[in-house]
């Protein structure tokens, strides 16, 4: 199906393990993001990418880790998560200058 | 720093009245700005936006937003609200580099 999509849409782990958000999208767009949603606080940027191969830092990137091989994938790593990345992550993707679209989000509940 | 306030948390409107949701931004050049709509358990979906020219903005679902350069205000308005309307609404800012900043949200309520 043509668009953005994340996959797990609900996931719950426990304290010091790794995992693993996936995003994906269709549409060829060069740039990709990571936002967190927490109550109080709107979308925060946690990474974005500009092209493959090519990543920075946003707002809140402590304690994870992002990489895009791929033009179309974009994964969101959390090495060791804690309780305070229980959150809802949402991918979105973009052309130059252009309006963002957004994926489902992912909920995760760190326990 | 660059930032964008939503000053209203939560509004309650009658259903049929008239809606407006503020957003003021803070940037160092004027910002394309956005309004995105979030209903629950959902992603956000882009009502508007707003890049250069005409400073009032035509959307989708029947919304519209002003952008006025001397208040750094981008507020959302719809004449008659349908209780469908009831989501989160997101003003969000964005420069070069295509990184946006997002307000904290308003919550609709719509009451029948």
């Amino acid at each position: 199906d043509a668009g953005i999509t994340q996959s797990p849409r609900y996931k719950i782990t426990e304290t010091g393990r790794q995992v693993t958000l996936m995003c994906h999208q269709t549409w060829s767009h060069s740039y990709m993001f990571w936002y967190r949603q927490d109550l109080g606080h709107g979308l925060r940027l946690i990474y974005y990418s500009a092209a493959a191969d090519i990543t920075d830092k946003g707002e809140v990137p402590d304690g994870y880790v992002v990489s895009r091989s791929k033009t179309e994938n974009f994964p969101l790593t959390l090495e060791s998560a804690t309780r305070s990345q229980t959150s809802v992550y949402f991918c979105a993707s973009s052309e130059p200058g252009y309006e963002q679209y957004f994926g489902p989000g992912t909920r995760l509940t760190v326990t | 720093a660059q930032s964008v306030t939503q000053p209203d948390i939560h509004i309650t409107v009658s259903e049929g009245a008239s809606l407006e949701l503020r957003c003021n931004y803070s940037y160092g050049a004027t910002p394309y700005l956005f309004w995105y709509v979030q209903s629950p358990g959902q992603g956000l979906q882009l009502l508007l936006k707003y890049f250069s020219g005409d400073t009032l903005v035509q959307g989708i679902k029947g919304f519209e937003a002003e952008f006025k350069r001397s208040q750094s205000s981008f507020n959302l308005r719809k004449p008659s609200v349908h209780w469908s309307d009831a989501a989160e609404y997101f003003c969000a800012a964005g420069g070069g580099g295509n990184k946006l900043t997002f307000g904290t949200g308003t919550q609709l309520k719509v009451e029948l």
